[in-house]
């Protein structure tokens, strides 16, 4: 069972425009939602992070809108660049006590110049 | 700022035989610190989660025997992975958490090939 689920795939944007990454998840009890983003060869950055409490956090262009009732979560990217073409990837964990982290299966974005 | 270091980056290992990797936490104390493995079909595999002071709880599915952990302190752990095959290609990631926080910072991997 995939509790972690991310759309689209693979996204690819005009620069200046708005990516937008959905992820939504199962388990309602889960209170902490990182995202990731990987460059090929690399290990993934943290990026932005939203606690359940929240339903939006801003960071720059980096945007994360929760949705707790419908168990869901977007990342929205301002002005997308070309350096922003990498992986992006949602996680959910319950939080402090226990480290355990669910990822997505990744979204890959590519931002055309 | 936090950074977790990974070595080696890359190794190849002949079928059979055994890779050790570590992981180095630098500007914190990484209370917690999980091991995952990355491929193409199955995204991020966790492997095992180790707190210091307590004992290191593996997931379904990946075991002591096969995948020994060893994190002595609060800036070092290592896992190796033994009689290593084809299945267990991969990138293999370090994650350190720090104490009272949630946040999870990984180290760049060790990608590991099996020949």
């Amino acid at each position: 069972q995939q509790q972690v689920r991310q759309s689209p795939q693979s996204l690819t944007v005009w620069e200046g425009e708005t990516a937008i990454l959905n992820c939504s998840y199962e388990d309602s009890t889960f209170n902490y939602f990182p995202w990731y983003q990987q460059f090929p060869g690399e290990g993934p950055a943290l990026l932005i992070s939203i606690s359940s409490v929240s339903d939006k956090k801003e960071d720059g262009r980096f945007t994360i809108f929760f949705n707790k009732r419908e168990k869901k979560l977007s990342l929205h990217i301002t002005d997308s660049q070309p350096g922003d073409s990498a992986t992006y990837f949602c996680a959910a964990s319950w939080g402090t006590g226990n480290y355990k982290y669910v990822f997505g299966a990744g979204t890959r974005l590519k931002v055309i110049a | 700022g936090a950074l977790v270091y990974q070595y080696p980056r890359r190794t190849i290992c002949k079928s059979g035989t055994s890779m050790r990797m570590e992981c180095q936490a630098v500007g914190f104390q990484a209370t917690s610190v999980a091991w995952y493995r990355q491929s193409p079909q199955k995204t991020f595999e966790l492997i095992a989660l180790s707190t210091v002071n307590s004992a290191i709880k593996y997931e379904q599915n990946f075991t002591q025997e096969k995948f020994p952990i060893s994190h002595p302190n609060l800036s070092f752990s290592s896992m190796t992975v033994l009689n290593a095959y084809l299945e267990d290609r991969g990138l293999y990631l370090c994650g350190a958490r720090v104490r009272g926080r949630d946040t999870q910072y990984f180290g760049p991997g060790t990608r590991l090939l099996v020949l």
